[in-house]
């Protein structure tokens, strides 16, 4: 079974700042993927950004980079240089390398507001 | 390119009555999965195939909601009878999945179900 863990219910940030939403998970997979997706409030899923459990390196995606560390099960989005249009749902999620391609497994996810 | 394409993108019904929810996904992808979103459970995945094959249906959550995939263009969920506890958005999600690599799931708009 799988769990992702967001501890977040809820982040204020000024804009221009720095944004770290956090993320922990649990897995019995030796092998497994972490994603970020945006969830403005039209309500569409955007993905964002991914993290394979064997990447030596971080993944980044322009302003978004994913700090993982695997001892402690964490995967945490930063966003650099916040903008209002970063307002939204960020959910974090999971799925095994299993035979077949297993369905994401999400958390609660961060509602976050950037204020001007 | 055409996303992930989901119909209708509201539906109001009356509960007891049938309902269907379609989705179209992104033309060569081989995986499709279907997701319920509530503000009380998150995002739940229910059902998801490959290759038009239905892999896993241990999230559906009673007989009364069934899934099919006729071909790797075309996917519907239905709900009969529907009960207001249905009411929810559904995503219907789509990706590449093959050998070692994790892909991201691409999402679709969803349709958001109001059951009176």
């Amino acid at each position: 079974a799988q769990k992702i863990t967001q501890t977040q219910p809820g982040m204020f940030v000024q804009e221009k700042e720095a944004v770290t939403l956090d993320c922990t998970y649990d897995t019995s997979d030796q092998s497994y993927g972490l994603f970020w997706y945006k969830q403005p409030s039209s309500g569409e899923m955007i993905f964002l950004i991914y993290q394979g459990s064997y990447d030596e390196q971080n993944a980044t995606e322009g302003r978004y980079s994913l700090n993982f560390q695997k001892a402690r099960k964490s995967a945490n989005l930063v966003i650099s240089a916040s903008q209002l249009g970063d307002s939204a749902m960020y959910f974090c999620a999971m799925r095994g390398l299993g035979g077949g391609a297993d369905g994401l497994t999400f958390g609660k996810g961060t509602h976050l507001i950037i204020q001007p | 390119d055409a996303g992930v394409i989901q119909s209708p993108r509201h539906e109001v019904t009356e509960m007891g009555q049938e309902v269907t929810l379609r989705c179209k996904p992104i033309s060569g992808h081989n995986s499709l999965f279907w997701y319920r979103q509530t503000m009380m459970r998150g995002l739940e995945l229910l059902i998801y195939f490959n290759n038009n094959v239905p892999i896993d249906d241990s999230g559906m959550p009673e007989d009364r909601f069934s899934a099919k995939m006729p071909n790797a263009s075309f996917s519907t969920l239905k709900i009969q009878p529907s009960e207001p506890r249905d009411s929810a958005v559904y995503f219907c999600a789509s990706s590449l999945m093959g050998g070692r690599m994790l892909y991201e799931q691409y999402f679709g708009p969803g349709t958001r179900l109001t059951v009176t």
